[in-house]
């Protein structure tokens, strides 16, 4: 069966300071794979989708960036974190248009 | 620009009672419709899938209906138990060539015993 893991489950990080977060899928080949962010009282914001490793396709532009090294591996990463990075970011997977599968998630909190 | 709605963005409700959550979005031009469910503080889980050429489907005491051409989908919920109550969200699949899935707000729900 398909599994997804997400980690760190939670982090509080100061200001300026540099971001990784990283996703990785068991039990399926090549993947769609996808970050998003819920800010607190608000809806689910897409960040980033990717369709093959090396192919990224940003929707929000900021301080974020993201990466697929390996076929069932994404990374999301910043700089210089901003106050407004702080929410909840989950990544997701399908298989072409099918159901979308979501990890647990990180809570992040920028201070 | 596809746009996803859910009313009411929250609602309390008797345990026992049936009830119906509301999903619009504004171009019927789409592969599939997903329900999640999401616990506070935890990720998504999907609970249906309906498929662009399908009118429902069902899983244990939830139903999800389709109207493609009115933008509308429900989720009936039946005989609704404390352990119901979460936040339910709707996507839909455009079919504009891309692979994105585009979210509505929510409604967030409580089933009272």
């Amino acid at each position: 069966s398909q599994t997804i893991h997400q980690w760190p489950a939670t982090l509080v990080q100061p200001v300026g300071s540099p971001l990784s977060l990283e996703c990785t899928v068991e039990g399926t080949s090549n993947p769609n794979l996808y970050w998003y962010r819920q800010a607190a009282g608000r809806g689910l914001q897409l960040l980033f989708y990717s369709v093959g490793i090396g192919q990224i396709s940003s929707e929000v532009p900021q301080n974020l960036s993201a990466s697929r090294p390996q076929d069932r591996q994404f990374i999301l990463s910043s700089k210089k974190l901003l106050l407004s990075d702080s929410g909840f970011y989950l990544c997701a997977w399908s298989v072409q248009a099918d159901r979308l599968y979501f990890g647990p998630g990180t809570r992040l909190t920028v201070l | 620009k596809q746009e996803v709605t859910q009313i009411p963005a929250a609602l309390s409700v008797p345990e026992g009672e049936n009830l119906v959550l509301n999903c619009s979005f504004t171009d019927s031009a789409i592969y599939n419709l997903q329900w999640f469910r999401q616990d506070p503080g935890k990720g998504l889980t999907s609970l249906l899938l309906i498929q662009s050429s399908q009118r429902e489907q069902t899983s244990g005491r939830l139903n999800a209906s389709l109207d493609k051409s009115s933008g509308r989908s429900t989720l009936y919920i039946a005989a609704s138990q404390p352990g119901d109550s979460a936040t339910y969200l709707c996507a839909v699949r455009p079919t504009s060539g891309t692979y994105k899935y585009i979210f509505g707000t929510g409604t967030r729900l409580k089933v009272l015993a």
